[in-house]
C-alpha cells in the first residue's frame, strides 16, 4: 500500500520567513495530494489541495509543489505568522470513489514572534 | 454552515467495555469518513460509508463498526475495548464519495484504563 513520509518532523520559522514541509510518496498510481492544518484542540482542516496533473497550485501564502518522477510534494509558507504555529500533516490517495487517504505522521510548525 | 460535530468530546472506559461515538456531517454532504489519530501511527483510515453503505474500509479488526443513517448522520462503534484503542477518534464528511475534499471534526477523545 501507499507509505507517506513528512521531514523534518518539526520546524522553527522566525515571524516573517517562509517554511517549506516535505512529504514524500511510495505509490506512482496516487493523484490527489491534500495538506491539512491541525490546531491544538481541533480536527484537521484541509488547507490546499493539488492533484497529479499540475505541478503547482498557489493559494495567497500557500504554495504547494508536486515532482511526480521524485515522488515527493512540498508545502510552502511565506510570510509566516504566529497563528501559522500548528501541526501540518500531507497526505496522499488515489482520488475516486473508493479512494482513501494515506497520512504522513505530521511535522509541528512553530513560528517565533 | 455548521461544520461537523462530534459527540462526545471525551470518554472514559474500562478494559472490555465498548463505545458509540456519534457524528454529524456538513448539511448536505452524503459521505462520512473515519479515522483513528495517535501519537505513533498517526492519522489512520477506519472506514467510510455513503449512502448509509460501508464503501471502503482501513486495515483495523472487526471490533471496529460503523453505520450511517438516512441523514447522513454516522455512528462508529468499538466493542470489547483494549488499552491500544485510547486514540482520538476523527470524523470527516465530504460532498462525494471518496478522499477529496474531507473536512474533519473535532474528535472524540477515547482513553481506555
Amino acid at each position: 500500500g501507499e507509505n507517506v513520509e513528512q521531514h523534518p518532523s518539526t520546524l522553527s520559522v522566525q515571524e516573517g520567513d517562509s517554511a517549506v514541509i516535505k512529504c514524500t510518496y511510495s505509490d506512482s498510481a496516487s493523484n490527489y495530494f491534500p495538506w491539512y492544518k491541525q490546531e491544538l484542540g481541533k480536527g484537521p482542516q484541509l488547507i490546499i489541495d493539488i492533484r497529479s496533473n499540475v505541478g503547482e497550485k498557489k493559494d495567497q501564502r500557500i504554495a504547494v509543489t508536486l515532482n511526480k518522477t521524485a515522488k515527493h510534494f512540498s508545502l510552502h509558507i511565506t510570510e509566516t505568522q504566529p497563528e501559522d504555529s500548528a501541526v501540518y500533516f500531507c497526505a496522499a490517495s488515489k482520488a475516486g470513489a473508493n479512494s482513501k487517504l494515506t497520512f504522513g505522521k505530521g511535522i509541528t510548525l512553530s513560528v517565533r514572534p | 454552515k455548521a461544520g461537523v460535530t462530534q459527540t462526545p468530546r471525551y470518554l472514559i472506559k474500562t478494559r472490555g467495555q465498548q463505545v458509540t461515538l456519534s457524528c454529524s456531517p456538513i448539511s448536505g454532504h452524503r459521505s462520512v469518513s473515519w479515522y483513528q489519530q495517535t501519537p505513533g501511527q498517526g492519522l489512520q483510515f477506519l472506514f467510510e460509508y455513503f449512502s448509509e453503505t460501508q464503501r471502503n474500509k482501513g486495515n483495523f479488526p472487526g471490533r471496529f463498526s460503523g453505520r450511517q443513517f438516512s441523514n447522513s448522520r454516522s455512528e462508529m462503534n468499538v466493542s470489547t475495548l483494549e488499552l491500544g484503542d485510547s486514540a482520538l477518534y476523527l470524523c470527516a464528511s465530504s460532498f462525494k464519495q471518496g478522499s477529496e475534499k474531507l473536512f474533519f471534526g473535532s474528535g472524540t477523545q477515547l482513553s481506555v484504563l
